[in-house]
């Protein structure tokens, strides 16, 4: 196992077009998590998953967003009708829930840097 | 007020000098707290988590103090390559592992 991985690693689309970018986490870890992050900011978070159920969506998470974990493995997230405001990174990161694992952070993948043009 | 709040920098620092970043909570109820580190356009990737005791890995030394709300990094003997932005990171609501970012503090390490 590689660690968490997302695709793709960039996207420039042109504002009203629809995008999905795809997460696929560590495999013995339940929960995933998806951030988005400007320049100059910190991760904000946007939504989380316990397995396939979605458990937490930010107000940051317009009506336009909706992300899946259809089968508690890999999630994806789309964007409808992208707006130039969407232009970020989204990242995807995952951990394990259970024993110690209060002390354990999360793994982030590589990261989309999102472009609307 | 922000739930988690850092000084932006940069700091700039001499390459063998100590440096020390602050970082506070406003949700006393904060259950998890950690360091990461992220270098430019990459992703954030953990440093080191933060126990109530204090501990050290190797030239970082991170505390936490509940009673003021803060948590603190310490570097000493700083490298070149420490040069990234540090990201403060409080799990704010109890099993969610939700974390709550800092905007991070920028360092820079000068030869």
């Amino acid at each position: 196992d590689t660690g968490v991985s997302q695709n793709p690693r960039h996207k420039i689309t042109k504002r009203g077009q629809n995008v999905t970018f795809r997460c696929d986490p560590i495999s013995e870890h339940n929960r995933l998590y998806w951030y988005r992050q400007t320049l100059g900011q910190g991760p904000e978070f946007l939504t989380y998953f316990q397995n396939e159920a979605q458990l937490e969506k930010s107000r940051l998470l317009s009506d336009r967003f909706s992300a899946e974990r259809p089968k508690g493995s890999f999630s994806t997230l789309e964007i409808q009708r992208t707006e130039q405001g969407d232009s970020a990174m989204y990242l995807c990161a995952s951990r394990r829930v259970g024993g110690q694992s209060h002390a354990y952070g999360y793994t982030f993948g590589s990261g989309t840097r999102l472009t609307v043009v | 007020r922000k739930e988690v709040e850092q000084d932006p920098g940069p700091f700039n620092v001499p390459e063998g000098a100590t440096v020390a970043f602050n970082c506070t909570y406003s949700n006393s109820a904060s259950q998890s707290f950690f360091w990461y580190r992220q270098d430019c356009r990459k992703e954030p990737k953990l440093l080191m988590s933060v126990y109530s005791s204090g501990n050290e890995d190797g030239r970082f030394t991170a505390q936490l103090n509940r009673a003021s709300q803060y948590i603190s990094l310490l570097i000493r003997d700083s490298k070149l390559s420490d040069s990234a932005t540090y990201l403060c990171v409080v799990n704010i609501e109890a099993g969610t592992y939700k974390y709550i970012f800092g905007t991070g503090t920028r360092l820079k390490v000068l030869a």
